[in-house]
């Protein structure tokens, strides 16, 4: 199956900063989605973009296809961006989602 | 438009026992998938329901297994319950066709004794 790694594991931020997290994968994907799933479990779903550069708000994610990465760029981050980021492909674009391990991130006030 | 509702939020089982989740599906969305979450680890895929059907499973074994209805709300139901089974068992739903509309419930902790 498909390979998912994701980096850092681990993130802490001061409020304000900004920060690049990164997603690996080893194969071709038609999906790809970023998640962020807050203290009570709810994983909420961020971006699909299986190429290209989308934004929403603070968020940016930029995904290249063609080299197996993906990034999410977090901005100006808030305390409330707290939690853990995952990274999901399918090789269709409804079916089954391969997640990577998550970045657990940590805005301190 | 509603969300997708999970019940119960937490349960306590005991080895050997077996357990059915419940899931709704977000208004308007015919596919569900279910997938287990491990503490500290990303989601895994158990399998996925379209029009009553299995339409994908995962690398879990027979014990897990599951129902669609007809108004597109699912049950997962495992049986012979182990203490591995132990996890977050969250429900995914979306559109045939449209993967990026998964919209994610709260899950189900689910702790085995």
């Amino acid at each position: 199956g498909i390979q998912v790694e994701q980096s850092p594991p681990d993130l802490i931020l001061q409020e304000g900063a900004n920060s690049t997290l990164r997603c690996n994968f080893s194969d071709s994907v038609n999906n790809l989605q970023w998640f962020h799933q807050n203290p009570w479990g709810q994983l909420i779903n961020l971006f699909y973009i299986p190429s290209g550069t989308k934004q929403n708000g603070r968020l940016s994610a930029t995904t290249v296809a063609t080299e197996r990465y993906s990034l999410l760029y977090i901005s100006s981050s808030q305390t409330t961006d707290s939690g853990v980021y995952f990274c999901a492909v399918g090789a269709d674009s409804w079916g089954k989602l391969q997640f990577g391990a998550g970045t657990q991130v940590v805005v301190t006030p | 438009e509603t969300g997708v509702t999970q019940s119960p939020t937490h349960l306590i089982k005991t080895r050997g026992q077996q357990v059915t989740l419940r899931c709704s599906s977000q208004s308007g969305h015919n596919t569900v998938s279910w997938y287990q979450q491990a503490l500290g680890q990303g989601p895994q895929f158990i399998f996925q329901y379209y029009r009553e059907e299995e339409n994908g499973r995962g690398n879990f074994p027979p014990r897990f297994s599951g129902l669609q209805f007809p108004n597109y709300s699912s049950e997962l139901n495992v049986n012979a319950l182990e203490l591995d089974d132990s996890a977050l068992y969250l429900c995914a739903s979306s559109l045939s066709g449209l993967g990026y509309g998964y919209t994610f419930g709260s899950g189900t902790r689910l702790t085995v004794v």
